[in-house]
Parts: C-alpha cells; sequence; structure tokens
C-alpha cells in the first residue's frame, strides 16, 4: 500500500509557484520524504528529498512541517517542461518502495 | 551521466519467447529492483535483489525470473512472454547506507505479440 496520499491532478500557469502537497501522516522516525517526477514514456526523475528540515536545489523546495505528517514541494517559477506525474514517497532502509498515483501537473501557458 | 542502464529502450517480442531485459548501474549500490508500470497501476514491484546472488519476490513475480550474478547487474527475464506482459519495466537501484534514495533506468518498453 502506498504510503503517501496526493491530489490526482493541479494545473499551473506558467511562470507561476506550483504548490503540491502531499500527507503521509504515518511516516516513521527513520523513514525520508523523496519527491520524483516522470515525464511520460521515461523513468522517474529525482527531484529532492528530506528528514525533517525544508530543503532546496536548483529544482524544487520542499517544506516539511513539524509533525513530519506532511509535506510540500514548491516548483517556484513553473515552465511547460514541468508538465509531469510527480510522486511523493517515504523510503527508509531496505523499503520496497511503493508508488502512489502521483500527482499529474499540468503547466499552461 | 548515466547511472542506472537498461539495455532496450524499446522492445517488440513474440509471445512464448524468453526475454531478457538487462539493467547495470555504476554506483555500487546493494539493492536493486525491477518494476512494471502500468497505466492506472501505477509502479508494481516484480523482483527484488539486496545482494549479489540474492533475490526476492515482489507483489508481481509470476512469470518473472531474475539474476544478479554481480553486483553491477540485475537481469529480468521473462520465461516465456505473453501479451499481458506488455509493459514499461523500470529498474532501480537504492543506496542502502546513504538516505536510501532510488535511481531509476529510463525503462524499457516491452510490446508482446
Amino acid at each position: 500500500d502506498a504510503k503517501t496520499t496526493q491530489p490526482t491532478s493541479m494545473d499551473c500557469a506558467e511562470g507561476r509557484a506550483a504548490n503540491l502537497p502531499c500527507n503521509h501522516s504515518t511516516i516513521s522516525g527513520n523513514e525520508y520524504v523523496y519527491w520524483y517526477r516522470q515525464i511520460h514514456s521515461q523513468g522517474p526523475q529525482y527531484i529532492i528529498h528530506g528528514l525533517k528540515n525544508n530543503e532546496t536545489n536548483e529544482m524544487a523546495s520542499l517544506i516539511i512541517t513539524e509533525d513530519r505528517k506532511s509535506s510540500t514541494l514548491i516548483l517556484p517559477h513553473a515552465t511547460l517542461r514541468d508538465t509531469a506525474v510527480y510522486y511523493c514517497i517515504v523510503i527508509s532502509r531496505d523499503y520496497k518502495l511503493s508508488f502512489g498515483a502521483g500527482t499529474t501537473v499540468t503547466v499552461r501557458a | 551521466d548515466v547511472k542506472v542502464t537498461q539495455s532496450s529502450r524499446y522492445l517488440v517480442k513474440r509471445t512464448g519467447e524468453k526475454v531478457f531485459l538487462e539493467c547495470v548501474q555504476d554506483m555500487d549500490h546493494e539493492n536493486m529492483f525491477w518494476y512494471r508500470q502500468d497505466p492506472g497501476l501505477g509502479l508494481r514491484l516484480i523482483y527484488f535483489s539486496y545482494d549479489v546472488k540474492m533475490k526476492e519476490k515482489g507483489d508481481i513475480p509470476e512469470g518473472y525470473s531474475v539474476s544478479r550474478e554481480k553486483k553491477e547487474r540485475f537481469s529480468l527475464i521473462l520465461e516465456s512472454a505473453s501479451t499481458n506482459q506488455t509493459s514499461m519495466y523500470l529498474c532501480a537501484s537504492q543506496d542502502r547506507d546513504r538516505m536510501y534514495g532510488y535511481t531509476f533506468g529510463s525503462g524499457t518498453r516491452l510490446t508482446v505479440v
């Protein structure tokens, strides 16, 4: 069973920030929150990950709530190339990865 | 810099053929996985391996087998391909010792006719 829940779909205007929520209420202390995205017919691409603290890299920012039960991926300036399915997953050592359906993000010009 | 390489991007095979899907990673990861991805079903785990010569069944192992003779290579075998095995196959490796991140290959889209 997927350990996260995400909205099914989201639209975003090009150049605006896209905020993608994820609930992971059963996360345990040693599990990381990872975000991946998948563009049609390609393998999932790593975006960002975090444990407790907020994180930022060249692609996105990750905001994790203090209780770690939810997080938000922020794409600061969405482009058409950011149109993809975004997956939020929790990972621990030797954990059999489970992807849910993800959020289909469509960036519109 | 490609780190998980799947041998074929597209493959067409006939029903009953034995099919080999190869996956190689250059990150010295212990854990490797094979998934299939179908519309509406997400990623489903077929087999995984935590070390050389070790393998464990995932959620949908029927009709598949695997081989892990070397740490960097994990092969998926379809003993007798069937049309219901037409799918996108994804290989992944996992860093078991450092933040557990997964790296995926670009996928093999297999069509069985």
